[in-house]
């Protein structure tokens, strides 16, 4: 039931895109995504609810396949403010009724 | 409003003792989350309620985790008879049942088993 994320960490250097991809074995209603550093709480990101909608918020951008029950976050020109541990977290079902389930994480390092 | 606060930030215990946490959500919100999260994992479901009624509880977690929210506001997570296993991050998050479903989280109470 726990989303699959991949690559597991990616290193980048200022300036570059990188794209991260989240996978569910269940149908989904939502994708939530998180930013978590290190010794800190996980700050919210974007969520995309079914219907495949696109989301953007500055450089960080996502989509929601909702056949394939797979959303990816991609983040354009990195900044060193970048770097953390990104975390999908899905609800399942056909409503905002569930609890959220997060994948195992994908840990970005931003290099100058 | 302040957003998700939790007390203690960090906890040190010594196996066998029983711990306390608190958390106090967005006045508004009437969910509520309880997670763990262990170095280098995602956060881990492990309760949540909707006001005052606990609605699911993970199989994960043992006898000694105990969940209360009393009034539908704030919340307590107990854990009994400590053990080194128990030692993590565990994080609260709220949001409104209404809605998409944003959650907002705590900055987390780390507890330390010795």
């Amino acid at each position: 039931q726990q989303p699959v994320q991949s690559p597991q960490a990616v290193i980048l250097r200022e300036g570059e895109d990188a794209v991260i991809n989240c996978s569910s074995s269940k149908a989904l209603y939502s994708v939530h995504w998180y930013r978590q550093k290190h010794g800190e709480a996980p700050v919210f990101l974007m969520i995309l609810l079914k219907g495949g909608e696109q989301m953007r918020h500055e450089k960080i951008s996502a989509s929601f396949n909702e056949k394939k029950q797979q959303s990816s976050l991609y983040l354009t020109a990195s900044q060193l403010s970048y770097s953390g541990t990104y975390f999908c977290g899905t609800i399942h079902g056909s409503s905002n009724t569930g609890k959220l389930i997060f994948g195992q994480g994908t840990t970005l390092q931003v290099k100058p | 409003d302040t957003g998700v606060s939790q007390n203690p930030r960090h906890k040190i215990t010594k196996r066998g003792q029983n711990v306390t946490f608190r958390c106090d959500p967005i006045s508004e919100h009437n969910r509520l989350y309880w997670y763990r999260q262990t170095l280098g994992q995602g956060p881990e479901f492990l309760t949540y309620f909707q006001n005052e009624a606990q609605l699911e509880k993970s199989r994960l977690l043992s006898d000694r985790f105990s969940a209360e929210r009393p009034k539908g506001s704030f919340s307590t997570l107990e854990i009994q008879r400590t053990e080194q296993g128990d030692s993590a991050m565990y994080l609260c998050a709220s949001s409104l049942y209404e809605g998409v479903g944003l959650y907002t989280f705590g900055s987390g109470t780390r507890l330390t088993v010795v």
